[in-house]
């Protein structure tokens, strides 16, 4: 693909509802990494996958946040229970096999809650 | 863990003048230092990067230099043009160990290039 894609773009929700968040990665990368991003700050890591195994979670900020690669491929982001705090822009990066190489961010989901 | 710290937060420039942004990190197993270009709405754009094997790094207006010794690093634009105005982000990764892999950002410069 031309670049590593997200959807939605823009997500409004109401506190307490359940979002899930898409990133299609660059054709053929191996390495995908979900970053949040709070409004004036810098990216901070939440997880990685390597193919379909989350090798780190450790970043994820509660239980209430899930990440899933299932066939390796497309990853899906879902926040339950979303509070205020949540809201933040979240991006997808992936890089082509390992995790020494470089990312490649998406152009992010900006997700508002209400 | 990692820590990225980044300065300044703003910097204003004229058009054809250089931009310096500076940044220091404190874990020693760091050996991989990339630059970020972020324009408003999109995602992160990789626009140079340099491994802690080597000093400096140049390609065309930019250039970054590596101070493993004093752990800091800095981003040079030189003959700077309007289009380079946007947020840009410093980061730092070290290959190993349980963290390996995760990108350590700064929180970022907005830089403003006056026509």
């Amino acid at each position: 693909g031309a670049g590593v894609s997200q959807s939605p773009r823009y997500k409004v929700a109401k506190r307490g509802q359940d979002v899930a968040l898409r990133c299609d990665p660059i054709s053929g990368h191996v390495s995908l990494f979900w970053y949040q991003q709070a409004l004036g700050q810098g990216p901070e890591f939440l997880t990685y996958f390597q193919n379909e195994a989350q090798l780190d979670k450790s970043g994820l900020p509660s239980d209430r946040f899930f990440a899933e690669r299932p066939e390796g491929s497309v990853s899906t982001l879902k926040i339950q229970r979303t509070q205020q705090e949540d809201s933040a822009v979240y991006l997808c990066a992936s890089s082509l096999v390992e995790v020494r190489e470089t990312q490649y961010f998406g152009p992010g989901t900006r997700l508002l809650v209400l | 863990g990692e820590n990225v710290e980044q300065h300044p937060s703003t910097l204003s420039v004229q058009e054809g003048d250089s931009a310096v942004i500076k940044c220091t990190y404190s874990d020693s197993a760091s050996n991989y230092f990339p630059w970020y270009k972020q324009e408003l709405g999109k995602g992160p754009q990789l626009i140079i990067d340099i491994r802690s094997n080597v000093g400096e790094k140049k390609d065309q207006r930019i250039a970054v230099t590596l101070n493993k010794t004093a752990k800091h690093f800095s981003l040079h634009i030189t003959e700077t043009q309007p289009e380079d105005s946007a947020v840009y982000f410093c980061a730092a990764r070290h290959d190993r160990g349980s963290t390996l892999g995760r990108l350590y950002f700064g929180r970022g410069t907005q830089l403003t290039v006056w026509p």
